[in-house]
């Protein structure tokens, strides 16, 4: 059973500053997605990465995926509290059938 | 707004009640999930349908079960549950085939006393 790790798992900044979340497998990823959850409301995919290396941004957020497909990272520029929320890594299993989140990042920014 | 609707969003229940929680989705998506949040952890995945019939049983207990009507709606039937029930009930979505990316309704807040 594949297990996916972030960290760290609890992050509280001040607005304006930047920060990196990380996520890591046990065993290689097969496509990795990131979602954020606001309070109050279910998850949301903000990207899914897919090739070795890959880098992909939305806005002031920076996604990378590891060269060995077992670890990413989230990257967050210039954070606002509206980016305050639980950012979870997903994977799906070899089946392609069941979507397994990590532990996830508990992120709070104030203003 | 999500396109995934759960209905209701909060729920009080006794050990001896029986309720349904419901999940309507008109994406045209033919996988249909229910995941178990409870507070400050990860969803866990309960039940998944593809095509309205159950494909995965994340081994959960008989007091919870699943009703796929049609390709549009989820149930979830809940039967003389335990107070560690309460959690938040999520349910998703998705187009078959691939590994693609769940669409989740906002969850239904189940309380269990």
């Amino acid at each position: 059973t594949q297990l996916l790790e972030q960290s760290p798992q609890f992050l509280s900044i001040q607005e304006g500053e930047n920060l990196t979340v990380y996520c890591n497998s046990s065993s290689v990823f097969s496509s990795l997605q990131w979602y954020r959850q606001e309070p109050g409301e279910g998850p949301v995919l903000l990207v899914t990465v897919v090739t070795d290396g890959e880098v992909k941004k939305l806005k002031r957020l920076t996604f990378q995926f590891g060269d060995a497909r077992k670890d990413s990272s989230l990257h967050i520029t210039a954070a606002q509290p509206g980016d305050t929320g639980l950012y979870l890594c997903a994977d799906y299993n070899n089946a392609g059938n069941m979507l397994t989140f990590g532990g996830g990042t508990r992120l709070m920014v104030k203003p | 707004d999500t396109e995934v609707t759960q209905t209701p969003k909060h729920l009080v229940m006794g050990m001896t009640n029986k309720k349904s929680l419901k999940c309507e989705q008109h994406m045209g998506h033919r996988a249909m999930y229910w995941y178990k949040q409870k507070a400050k952890k990860p969803p866990e995945l309960m039940f998944v349908y593809s095509y309205e019939k159950l494909s995965i049983n994340e081994s959960v207990p008989s007091r919870f079960s699943p009703e796929c009507p049609n390709s549009s709606l989820l149930n979830l039937h809940l039967h003389a549950l335990q107070p560690e029930d309460s959690a938040l009930y999520l349910c998703a979505s998705s187009h078959t085939g691939g590994r693609t990316p769940l669409h989740f309704g906002n969850g239904t807040r189940l309380t269990v006393t």
